[in-house]
């Protein structure tokens, strides 16, 4: 069935560090993938998606490649902030679902000033 | 994007009796709406679609006589859950699918239910 994998955390890391959060996904055909992020006391909000293979999405600094050859939607940030602390969860939706999102357990990131 | 709300933010309420959530969506007519359950250091669980005008869809596994979903407006759906268990504690989220291109959710931000 379809599902998705990414790493445990919590991830604590300091300011201005490299931040990867590996996600691998397991689906038949070809899903779109999201990272969703949510802030202490907010709701899920969408950071970034890609479509289709090779895609690259990104916001507010946050990269990740569509991976078809290795599955997987790695989330990477080049410098990490202290406001980037939240839970990430990777997500795929696969085709003809009528939006039906299949998440990752998440992964909570801490950033240290 | 789209604002979505839910109310209450917190609950708790004893073993036998029912609670109702609510969600809104603030600035948006949805057609489909979705109720997530999330365990603590758990991925969001897709309970049930709500489709205005109609009856929800189940996922398997949720029981439907326990938890009643009714997406009466484009603005909101409820979902009660009936003589609530104290297994029945947990975080319960909705979303609203948007109508862009990419079948993109709006979330609220979640309700928790401790049931004692």
């Amino acid at each position: 069935g379809n599902s998705v994998t990414q790493m445990e955390g919590p991830v604590t890391l300091s300011e201005e560090a490299f931040l990867t959060i590996n996600c691998t996904y397991t689906a038949t055909g070809y899903p779109s993938l999201f990272w969703y992020v949510q802030y202490p006391g907010e709701g899920l909000q969408l950071l970034l998606k890609a479509t289709k293979a090779d895609d690259k999405g990104s916001n507010k600094g946050f990269e990740a490649t569509y991976r078809k050859e290795t599955t997987s939607f790695h989330l990477e940030k080049g410098s990490v902030q202290v406001s980037d602390s939240a839970v990430y969860f990777c997500a795929l939706i696969y085709g003809g679902s009528q939006g039906n999102l299949i998440f990752g357990k998440g992964t909570k990131l801490s950033v240290k000033p | 994007g789209a604002v979505v709300s839910q109310h209450p933010s917190w609950v708790i309420c004893k073993s036998g009796t029912s609670v109702k959530i609510e969600c809104r969506s603030l600035d948006f007519q949805a057609t489909t709406m979705f109720w997530y359950r999330q365990f603590p250091k758990q991925s969001l669980m897709l309970m049930a679609t709500s489709n205005e005008g109609s009856k929800a869809t189940y996922e398997q596994g949720v029981e439907k006589d326990k938890f009643l979903i009714n997406h009466a407006s484009l603005t909101l759906s409820t979902l009660t859950v009936t003589s609530a268990h104290p297994e029945d504690s947990s975080f319960y989220i909705c979303s609203l699918l948007g109508q862009g291109p990419i079948d993109e959710q709006y979330f609220g931000p979640g309700t928790r239910l401790t049931v004692t």
